[in-house]
């Protein structure tokens, strides 16, 4: 089945400097990725899609110069933290979905990645 | 995109079907419905889809009665290592089509 593999699971980076989280998809490729973010006991939260070859798409209170996404191909986005400070620290998860032969292929789920901001 | 509305929590015993209902009065014409579960600290895993009626899989079961407008996750005879959060999400299946996450359901599961 599709698999989305997400790197490095696990991040601590000091306040002010910038951390890079890689989403792959390993054996589809996708026109489009999501990035969540989700925060302790709370549910996954939308951030913003990330398109093949174009602008990522931010959704509503997302700072895009905060939180740069890179798609530069069918199989690789990148979300950027950039000047992280201690509110940054979540949990990041990335998404895509094979979009070729059935239009109802599932979502499928990197295994995410821990930012500690100290 | 439809929202969701799932119970926050339920508790069961090991060996007991479970049933986690979702209700999503505005699903469109062309969506379909997901579930999702979670462990802490992992992405969630796909459980299970469908669109109308019935569907089952080798982990569980999905009712979707034909108004569309709710929907049942039944998990028969849980264990301890399903105790997890379940997200219904309900949304187009294209590619670029993205999904909102309601809160989910936690479900806990007790020897």
């Amino acid at each position: 089945g599709a698999v989305v593999s997400q790197h490095p699971s696990r991040v601590i980076c000091k306040s002010g400097t910038s951390v890079k989280i890689e989403c792959r998809s390993l054996d589809f490729q996708a026109t489009t990725m999501f990035w969540y973010r989700q925060f302790p006991k709370k549910s996954l939260m939308l951030m913003a899609t990330s398109n093949e070859g174009s602008k990522a798409t931010y959704e509503q209170g997302v700072e895009k110069d905060k939180f740069l996404i890179n798609h530069a191909s069918l199989t690789l986005s990148t979300l950027t933290v950039t000047s992280a400070h201690p509110e940054d620290s979540s949990f990041y998860i990335c998404s895509a979905r094979d979009g070729t032969g059935v239009s109802n292929s599932p979502l499928h789920f990197g295994n995410g990645t821990r930012l500690t901001v100290t | 995109l439809a929202k969701t509305t799932q119970p926050i929590s339920m508790d069961s015993y090991e060996g007991q079907e479970v049933n986690i209902t979702c209700s999503h009065n505005n699903i469109a014409t062309n969506d379909y419905i997901t579930w999702y579960q979670q462990f802490p600290s992992q992405g969630p895993r796909f459980i299970i889809q469908g669109y109308k009626t019935k569907v089952t899989n080798e982990v569980a079961s999905l009712f979707i009665p034909a108004d569309r407008k709710s929907s049942t996750l039944s998990l028969p005879r849980v264990s301890l290592s399903d105790t997890a959060v379940y997200y219904c999400l309900v949304g187009a299946g294209g590619a670029t089509n993205k999904l909102i996450f309601g809160t989910g359901t936690l479900l806990a599961v007790q020897p």
